[in-house]
């Protein structure tokens, strides 16, 4: 079965500008969730959605949004994107909601803000 | 207090020997618990998941859960070269079933 594949895999934007990053979860999968990795902050809590609704939401600002369509696959957006959103924006998808079900992870998209 | 704690690390362990990882969190109803191995540059990988007291082995792993002591740790036996990578932690919180991640910790197995 294939696994979580997140496209781009490296993405270079400048300041002020907005970026889209896509999930497509491991087949059967309907939680798709998203995660910011940073050396400082390590691995923090985006959003979750399940069957296209989202089911809950970090600490992060409106500037970071997201969305799943019916084929579970997934697409969070960043607007007028800042330095410190540089990061690896990983994805993770599992069966049910990802508390309660194993969740496996794509391999990220490493977006740099220059 | 933070919600996952870990200890911080770095671990180095000679090869063959048991690497034992550490995890504390702080809501006593969370239900899930998870390690993840992260290797430097990649992303996450699920190893080992446990939801009731006690051990659980896989392997050369067991995840031993003390929802008492609101202890969740990770045993690596007979460790390798390749077992040399970061740790995560990650506990279900029981209000809203997120998944808070500890801060890792990082192993390294010297031959």
């Amino acid at each position: 079965k294939a696994g979580v594949t997140q496209t781009p895999r490296y993405l270079i934007k400048t300041r002020g500008q907005q970026v889209t990053l896509s999930c497509s979860p491991i087949s059967g999968h309907r939680s798709v969730s998203w995660y910011q990795q940073t050396p400082g902050q390590g691995l923090q809590f985006l959003f979750e959605y399940f069957s296209e609704t989202q089911r809950n939401k970090g600490n992060f600002p409106g500037r970071f949004s997201g969305r799943q369509f019916s084929n579970s696959r997934s697409e969070m957006n960043v607007s007028t994107l800042e330095l410190g959103d540089s990061a690896l924006y990983l994805c993770a998808s599992s069966l049910g909601h990802s508390g309660s079900y194993e969740q496996y992870f794509g391999p990220g998209t490493r977006l740099t803000v220059t | 207090q933070k919600e996952v704690e870990q200890n911080s690390g770095p671990l180095s362990v000679p090869e063959g020997a048991i690497a034992s990882l550490n995890c504390t969190y702080s809501d006593r109803g969370s239900q899930s618990f998870f390690w993840y191995r992260q290797y430097s540059g990649k992303s996450p990988e699920l190893i080992m998941f446990i939801y009731s007291n006690g051990d659980k082995e896989d392997g050369r792993f067991t995840a031993q859960l003390n929802k008492a002591s609101q202890y969740v740790s990770l045993l690596i036996r007979d460790s390798q070269p390749s077992d040399s990578a970061t740790y995560l932690c990650a506990v279900s919180r029981s209000n809203d079933y997120k998944l808070s991640f500890g801060a890792g910790t990082t192993v390294t197995v010297r031959a």
